[in-house]
C-alpha cells in the first residue's frame, strides 16, 4: 500500500461545477498536510497547506479527516484556469526532509 | 519573488556519461533538495541538504551524488547515467520547515 494514494483522474469537469478530490494517508502519525498544484509541464507549487479544523481560501477548501486518514480539497465554482494535477502531501515529522508525496489527481475543467 | 532556477530544461545523454545538473537559489534558503518525478509516482527524494556542505540521502540515492559548496547551489551529480535514470529532477528550495517548497522548472534527462 503506498504512503499516500490519490485517485489519478482525469476528473473531467464543466466549468462552474464544484469539484471535489480525496487524499489517504497510511501513517498515523502524520502532522502536517498541503495540497500543491501542478500545471502540464510545469513545476508544483504550493496551493494550501492543510489545518486540522480545515481552512478556506477564496473557492479552495481544505480538510482534514484523522479519524479515516485522508484530507480532501474542494474547488467551488470551477474556472478553466483550475485545470491542473493536484499533489497531495504528508509529512510525519515537522521537517521538510519527511515529506511524503501522492502522485497526484489531473483535473481538466471543461467550457 | 522566490526563484529556484536549474540550469538545464531538457537533456539527453548516453548510457555511462557523466551528468551535471545544477540548481541555484536567490532568496537565501537553508535548505534545498533534489528529486525525481515519474508517470504515476510521487516525487521521490534523491538527496537534500540544510546547510552547505552538508547533505543527507533521501529515499533513492542510489546511482546519485550531490554538492553544496555554496549556499545558494546545489548540484546533482550522476555519476554514471543509466537508462532508467530517465525522469524529470526537480530541485527545490525552502527556508524552514514549513512544508513550502519552492520548485525549480525542472530538468527533463533522457538517456540513451
Amino acid at each position: 500500500r503506498k504512503e499516500v494514494e490519490q485517485d489519478p483522474g482525469p476528473f473531467n469537469v464543466p466549468e462552474g461545477a464544484t469539484v471535489a478530490f480525496n487524499c489517504t494517508y497510511s501513517n498515523s502519525a502524520s502532522q502536517s498536510f498541503f495540497w500543491y498544484r501542478q500545471d502540464c509541464r510545469k513545476e508544483p507549487k504550493l496551493l494550501m497547506s492543510v489545518y486540522s479544523s480545515g481552512n478556506e481560501d477564496g473557492r479552495f477548501t481544505a480538510q482534514l479527516n484523522r479519524a479515516s486518514q485522508y484530507i480532501s480539497l474542494l474547488i467551488r465554482d470551477s474556472k478553466l484556469s483550475d485545470s491542473a494535477t493536484y499533489l497531495c502531501v504528508v509529512n510525519t515529522r515537522h521537517s521538510n526532509y519527511q515529506l511524503i508525496w501522492g502522485a497526484g489527481t489531473k483535473l481538466i475543467i471543461k467550457p | 519573488d522566490v526563484k529556484v532556477t536549474q540550469s538545464s530544461r531538457y537533456l539527453v545523454k548516453r548510457t555511462g556519461e557523466k551528468v551535471f545538473l545544477e540548481c541555484v537559489q536567490d532568496m537565501d534558503h537553508e535548505n534545498m533538495f533534489w528529486y525525481r518525478q515519474d508517470p504515476g509516482l510521487g516525487l521521490r527524494l534523491i538527496y537534500f541538504s540544510y546547510d552547505v556542505k552538508m547533505k543527507e540521502k533521501g529515499d533513492i540515492p542510489e546511482g546519485y551524488s550531490v554538492s553544496r559548496e555554496k549556499k545558494e547551489r546545489f548540484s546533482l551529480i550522476l555519476e554514471s547515467a543509466s537508462t532508467n535514470q530517465t525522469s524529470m529532477y526537480l530541485c527545490a528550495s525552502s527556508p524552514t520547515n514549513t512544508g513550502e517548497l519552492f520548485f525549480g522548472e525542472g530538468s527533463r534527462l533522457t538517456v540513451l
